[in-house]
């Protein structure tokens, strides 16, 4: 059964630091890989999605990895600012795309 | 316009009523799911439509029944409603199972008391 572990739970940073999230699963069999952003009270807004073949996705600041044989993905954030505050959710679709498997998350605080 | 769009954003009610959870994609999408965040924030798959076919029920109480009345709208239906089932409930698309981004509704927040 795939399971999804992310690490930190929490983290606090002042503005202006890069930093990394981490996420692992247990099953490399997957389909692909999203990172999601959620703020209190509000839905999951789409990061980065990075298909099984691929290695890394970038988007703006934010750049995420995935090692799939290892079964770990990163999500590099640069220069984090006061708005990156939210929790961040990573997600693996399993190998038929039915379905997300997600982490329990890392909330991140930015302090300016 | 939203992608995805559930009414109501909150629902509070009695134990033992039934209520429903409407959910519209505006996307072209041909998957449909529906995910639970429990009181730990923690996501959980309940069910996955494809084509308006059931393609996954994730062990969920047969209380709960997801209606595809075509292939833009996704609604649950929730008989005799417990406590235990207070949690947010989030609708989300994507096209071709999974194979494209998963994108998500605002949810709705349920309170049963």
């Amino acid at each position: 059964k795939q399971e999804v572990t992310q690490i930190p739970a929490a983290l606090s940073v002042p503005e202006g630091e890069n930093l990394v999230l981490n996420c692992s699963f247990t099953d490399s069999a997957i389909y692909n890989l999203q990172w999601f952003r959620q703020d209190p009270g509000k839905g999951l807004t789409s990061l980065l999605l990075i298909q099984s073949s691929q290695r890394e996705q970038t988007s703006g600041r934010l750049n995420a990895s995935l090692d799939k044989s290892s079964g770990r993905s990163t999500l590099y954030i640069a220069a984090s600012q006061p708005g990156d505050s939210a929790t961040y959710l990573c997600a693996v679709n399993n190998q038929a795309g039915t379905a997300l498997i997600f982490g329990k998350g890392t909330t991140l605080s930015v302090s300016s | 316009d939203t992608a995805v769009s559930q009414t109501p954003k909150y629902l509070v009610t009695q134990m033992g009523n039934d209520k429903s959870i409407k959910c519209e994609q505006n996307l072209g999408h041909d998957t449909m799911y529906w995910y639970k965040q429990d009181s730990k924030k923690f996501l959980k798959i309940m069910f996955s439509y494809n084509n308006k076919e059931l393609i996954i029920n994730e062990t969920v109480p047969n209380r709960f029944s997801p209606k595809s009345p075509d292939k833009a709208h996704l609604n649950l239906h929730i008989n005799s409603l417990e406590l235990g089932d207070s949690a947010v409930y989030f609708c989300a698309s994507s096209q071709d199972l999974g194979r494209r981004e998963a994108f998500f509704g605002q949810g709705t927040r349920l309170t049963v008391v």
